[in-house]
């Protein structure tokens, strides 16, 4: 099965600063999809971004974006002007050819009024 | 219209006794789950189903399980719980091997506590 890991079990953040939260994954497939979601303390599972591992241009989605390095395994999400409501917890996820989602353990993010 | 949807959101019950969850997704797809986050919040999957049949069944003791009598729907049932069944246990579906976005989509998720 595939690995994703998620370095960083807890990180901060000033108010309207930015962010970077690390994830890698461990792969043979050369096709496949990658993403990250917000848990929020109400536990419901939102998703953040998607990225094709085909296409080379990071995906963005307003203040978010991720710096995907497919040679390096890296996935990497970036949270700019950081809210107050950006505060949660943050899954890194791999999608395999067959459909199977595998999650990294978590990054706790807090920010800081 | 809520995508996916399990039930019961809060269950509190005792240990030694049977429980279901069930979970149904109005979303077209054909590729249900079920995971578990414990404390520690790790997601764990624990079954997949594809077109009712089961893709996936990750290391979960017997007192587990699933079943999809359709592809919309996929309950999970536990025998003779213990305390560590105690989590909260996610049930979620995307679409098998189609550009749909590729996305898995979680239902809200069903908190059980075994006393």
């Amino acid at each position: 099965a595939q690995t994703v890991t998620q370095s960083q079990p807890e990180m901060s953040v000033q108010e309207a600063e930015t962010v970077t939260l690390s994830c890698t994954y461990d792969t043979s497939e050369s096709d496949y999809y990658l993403f990250w979601y917000k848990q929020p303390p109400s536990r419901q599972m939102i998703l953040v971004i998607r990225q094709e591992a085909y296409k080379q241009q990071n995906a963005t989605e307003n203040r978010f974006s991720v710096n995907f390095q497919k040679a390096a395994k890296s996935f990497s999400l970036k949270i700019s002007d950081s809210q107050l409501g950006d505060a949660a917890m943050y899954f890194c996820a791999y999608r395999s050819t067959g459909n199977q989602f595998y999650f990294g353990t978590g990054t706790s993010l807090t920010v800081i009024p | 219209d809520t995508a996916v949807s399990q039930t019961p959101k809060y269950l509190v019950t005792q240990m030694g006794n049977d429980k279901s969850i069930k979970c149904e997704q109005n979303l077209g797809h054909d590729t249900m789950y079920w995971y578990k986050q414990d404390s520690k919040k790790f997601l764990k999957i624990m079954f997949s189903y594809n077109n009712k049949e089961l893709i996936i069944n990750e290391t979960v003791p017997n007192r587990f399980s699933p079943k999809s009598p359709d592809k919309a729907h996929l309950n999970l049932h536990i025998n003779s719980l213990e305390l560590g069944d105690s989590a909260v246990y996610f049930c979620a579906s995307s679409e098998w091997g189609r550009d749909s976005g590729n996305t898995i989509y979680f239902g809200e998720g069903s908190w059980l506590t075994v006393v």
